[in-house]
């Protein structure tokens, strides 16, 4: 079974560049089966998906926050990782990463998250 | 992007009642539409995916169905672990989206 547990700073500034990133166990990250992806939940709030990578590379983002996030994957270390640039107060959440896949249960190919890591709390404050 | 609205945002219930959460979506996402499970200071969990396909190792109590705009959560028997949110999230188009949650509580 895949596991996933994000690791990285707790405590941001202003400013400057949110990291994390996401070791994956019990499985290999460059499975054709699964994408990569990230996520996160302010408090008391809803989930807001951030972005996704394939072991090729290739990545998709959010709009709302693409020209300050980067994915990437390195495939040596079974590993991806977030950059978030420029943060604020509102960036202030729970930042999950998780696995993607797909099924077809009949003629269309459905996405969602099968395997999530725990979780980590990021404060961005000065 | 593509806006998912659930109802109710909360509701209370005792074990043994059915349960019934709905989704609807600002567009037509056919049965691009999963459901997840999220206790208290955990991780959401799939527990449907493709509208209506039961997750491996999901309860058997919980179902889904819809397609287009308008989906549904049922749970069949509430027990004591199914306290907890439940988000409805599209995988229709990018950006994927997820509605606001729906909190179960014990009435």
């Amino acid at each position: 079974q895949v596991q996933l547990q994000e690791s990285g700073p707790r405590l941001v500034k202003p400013s400057q560049t949110l990291s994390l990133t996401c070791p994956v166990s019990g499985g290999s990250i460059s499975s054709g089966s699964y994408y990569w992806t990230w996520i996160r939940q302010p408090a008391e709030k809803g989930l807001e998906w951030i972005g996704r990578i394939y072991s090729s590379g290739n990545t998709n983002y959010n709009p709302s926050l693409k020209s300050r996030v980067t994915i990437s994957i390195d495939t040596s270390k079974n590993q991806f990782s977030l950059n978030l640039s420029s943060v604020t107060a509102a960036d202030t959440a729970v930042y999950y990463c998780a696995s993607g896949v797909g099924a077809a249960p009949a003629t269309d190919y459905v996405e969602y998250f099968d395997y999530w890591g725990q979780g980590t709390l990021v404060t961005v404050s000065s | 992007d593509i806006q998912m609205t659930q109802s109710p945002s909360s509701l209370s219930a005792s074990v043994g009642d059915r349960v019934t959460i709905t989704c609807r979506a600002s567009q037509s996402i056919s049965i691009y539409l999963n459901w997840y499970q999220q206790r208290p200071g955990k991780a959401p969990k799939v527990l449907i995916y493709a509208a209506s396909s039961l997750q491996t190792g999901a309860p058997s109590r919980f179902s889904g169905s819809g397609s287009g705009t308008e989906f549904t959560l049922t749970i069949s028997s509430l027990q004591p672990e199914d306290f907890a949110t439940y988000f409805c999230q599209q995988s229709y188009n990018i950006p994927w989206t997820f509605g606001q949650g729906t909190k179960v509580e014990v009435k």
